[in-house]
């Protein structure tokens, strides 16, 4: 079984530009999410899909962040006007059951970097 | 809102010796406690986890303990070995179904020969 994949695993763009960065999660996962880690402090939950449906978005940081998840299979997160606090790592995450509390399998990460 | 803490940030431990990492959280509806452990260019990865009905929870050298009653958890590692070296998470979950987990700062562990 294929696990969760990011591309791509590293981006370098200057402030003002636009990054959109892509998960595709394990097949027949329902729920993804969106983490990030900034400078080597904690990861922090950004959003949660259920399917195609945003279940839980309380971690988005402002309205420079989209996330989609179009057809409820790989999702994407753009980040426009990118700032210098946007930096540091974001991963995702896929589990498969909704409504009991089981393993997210997390992505590689990429590495944004805003100059 | 919901707040995991972790200590250390560092730990460096003989090899064959014993690493523990202890956290708190903050709400008290939290009943899933999953620790990760990041190795260099890769996510987290899950290798236990505990849910508040059960103390404790052992899977050959890795062991981890509850007290809800003081919001604490912590995860032992035992006979430790060089691959046992990377970055470790602890986190809380607070809700029963599937969502967010809110993890701790991490902890690098370095384990010497």
């Amino acid at each position: 079984e294929a696990g969760v994949t990011q591309f791509p695993s590293h981006s370098v763009i200057e402030k003002g530009q636009t990054v959109t960065l892509r998960c595709d999660p394990i097949s027949g996962h329902d729920n993804l999410y969106w983490y990030r880690r900034v400078m080597g402090k904690e990861i922090k939950f950004l959003l949660h899909f259920v399917k195609e449906s945003k279940q839980d978005e309380s971690g988005m940081p402002n309205n420079r962040f989209l996330a989609e998840r179009t057809g409820g299979t790989y999702s994407t997160l753009k980040v426009q006007p990118a700032e210098l606090e946007d930096s540091g790592v974001y991963f995702c995450a896929s589990s498969r059951l909704a409504g009991e509390a089981n393993e997210q399998f997390f992505g590689p990460g990429t590495r944004l970097t805003v100059l | 809102g919901e707040n995991v803490e972790q200590h250390p940030s560092t730990l460096s431990v003989q090899e064959g010796d014993s690493a523990v990492i202890k956290c708190t959280y903050s709400d008290s509806a939290s009943n899933y406690f999953p620790w990760y452990k990041q190795e260099l260019g890769k996510g987290p990865q899950l290798i236990i986890d505990i849910r508040s009905n059960v103390g404790e929870k052992k899977d050959q050298r890795i062991a981890v303990t509850l007290n809800k009653t003081a919001k604490h958890f912590s995860l032992h590692i035992t006979e430790t070995q060089p691959e046992d070296s990377a970055v470790y998470f602890c986190a809380a979950s607070p809700y029963s179904s599937a969502s967010k987990i809110i993890f701790g700062s991490g902890t690098r562990l370095s384990i010497r020969p």
